[in-house]
């Protein structure tokens, strides 16, 4: 099956810098999708990048998708503490929603 | 306005005892309908997909199965669990393929300890 794969697996930062997330995926996508979890909860959808765009932004979130490498960064600015929580890709083609394994963003004040 | 409800939030449950998460749906017709399973500090696993009424695509061979008796509403079960089989249970929706998005709204979970 598809699986999208985050990198790093892990990023600690201080609160005002940027982070940055990276995921791959192995099969052609429709669209690709970020999501959000805190600790114990249900993902909260964040972003959504078409398969015929390159870049969006929605607030401080800047996501970008390059389909002839067949990966999508997210950007956070200027991070806060808040933003501490786990991140996670989603192939959407079709039917099939497969998340890669996620990227857990702690954020220091 | 949407909703997804999912219960139970926790279960502790003994191995070999019968499970049964459920999920229900409001305010939508005709989702696509989704279980997946997150183990500790790890992604999100794709166990089951549903169209449609009885119609259930199994992604992971397993000793879990998925019903779904009505269209806003999706069950996962087990007759005998396991131990590997603790984690954390996710039900979500979509607009059926074709819609516009394909965004997943997620129901808060359940958490299934298995002794």
């Amino acid at each position: 099956s598809q699986q999208g794969e985050e990198d790093p697996q892990a990023l600690s930062i201080q609160e005002g810098e940027n982070a940055t997330m990276n995921c791959s995926y192995k099969t052609s996508i429709n669209n690709l999708q970020w999501y959000r979890q805190n600790s114990g909860r249900g993902l909260v959808h964040l972003i959504l990048i078409r398969s015929n765009e390159r870049e969006k932004h929605s607030g401080r979130l800047r996501v970008t998708l390059d389909t002839s490498k067949k990966s999508s960064s997210l950007l956070i600015t200027a991070s806060r503490a808040a933003d501490t929580a786990s991140y996670f890709c989603l192939n959407n083609a079709g039917n099939m929603l497969t998340f890669g394994g996620g990227t857990r963003l702690m954020v220091k004040p | 306005s949407q909703t997804i409800h999912q219960w139970p939030a926790t279960l502790v449950q003994p191995v070999g005892s019968p499970l049964s998460l459920e999920c229900t749906v409001e305010g939508t017709s005709n989702p696509n309908l989704y279980w997946y399973r997150q183990a500790a500090g790890r992604g999100l696993q794709l166990l089951f997909y549903s169209v449609g009424i009885g119609q259930i695509s199994s992604e992971v061979p397993q000793n879990l199965s998925a019903s779904r008796p009505q269209d806003r509403q999706f069950i996962l079960s087990s007759k005998k669990l396991l131990l590997s089989d603790s984690g954390f249970y996710l039900c979500a929706w979509s607009v059926l393929a074709g819609g516009p998005t394909g965004e997943l709204f997620f129901g808060e979970g359940s958490r299934l300890t298995v002794l």
